[in-house]
């Protein structure tokens, strides 16, 4: 089955640096890759996704990278703000109704 | 917007005891999910559901745990007999099927003592 490999578990920026997460996943059927901002006790919140058929995909600050041949997607963050600090999730899916395979989560410190 | 409820939030339940945990899903949602997430851990699927039956379940979700869709609106997990290391958060999920987006609940958090 989908495997979803994430790195690093913990990553420290200081405010207004970038952050970057990497990942990668197993199944080369995969086409959809969310990413999840999770609070302490809350709900994963999607803040970004992208489809197979991108490459690249920006909103605002949050950008996501895919590179199909490679397997590996990356979430890049600019100009870090105190409200980041979070743990992301990258997450990887086959079909519109399949299963969400998450990986195992970076905690994001913004340093002051 | 419309948005996954999921009740309780919080269940404290002795080891051994059933417990019932409930979602709305989002009306016009046509596939329904339960995922875990241990405490400081990743989120975990569970069980998919669809049409009134399962339609991929994960090692997890074995003979202890059942799935019910029992009137158009709630979606349960039923734990028949609770272990200590059933202690997680469980999220509720639905997605339209015709869009990727899954839509989260606000999760449950199942304490077993």
């Amino acid at each position: 089955g989908e495997n979803v490999e994430q790195h690093p578990s913990t990553l420290s920026v200081q405010e207004g640096d970038s952050a970057v997460i990497k990942c990668t996943y197993s199944d080369s059927a995969s086409n959809y890759f969310p990413w999840y901002k999770q609070e302490l006790g809350k709900r994963p919140q999607l803040i970004i996704d992208i489809r197979s058929n991108v490459g690249e995909k920006k909103d605002q600050r949050i950008a996501v990278t895919l590179n199909k041949t490679a397997k590996h997607f990356s979430l890049h963050i600019t100009e870090t703000q105190p409200e980041d600090s979070a743990v992301y999730f990258c997450a990887a899916t086959l079909n519109r109704d399949d299963k969400i395979i998450f990986g195992k989560g970076t905690r994001l410190h913004i340093l002051p | 917007e419309p948005e996954v409820t999921q009740t309780p939030s919080h269940q404290v339940t002795q080891m051994g005891q059933e417990v019932i945990l409930r979602c709305v899903p989002i009306s016009n949602h046509l596939y329904f999910y339960w995922y875990r997430q241990i405490l400081g851990q990743k989120v975990e699927f569970l069980v998919s559901f669809y049409n009134n039956e399962i339609s991929e379940k994960s090692e997890i979700f074995d003979d202890q745990f059942s799935v019910e869709r029992p009137d158009g609106s709630n979606f349960t997990l039923k734990i028949r007999s609770t272990k200590l290391e059933d202690s997680a958060m469980y999220f509720c999920a639905s997605v339209t099927g015709l869009a990727y987006e899954q839509y989260f609940g606000p999760g449950t958090r199942l304490t077993v003592t």
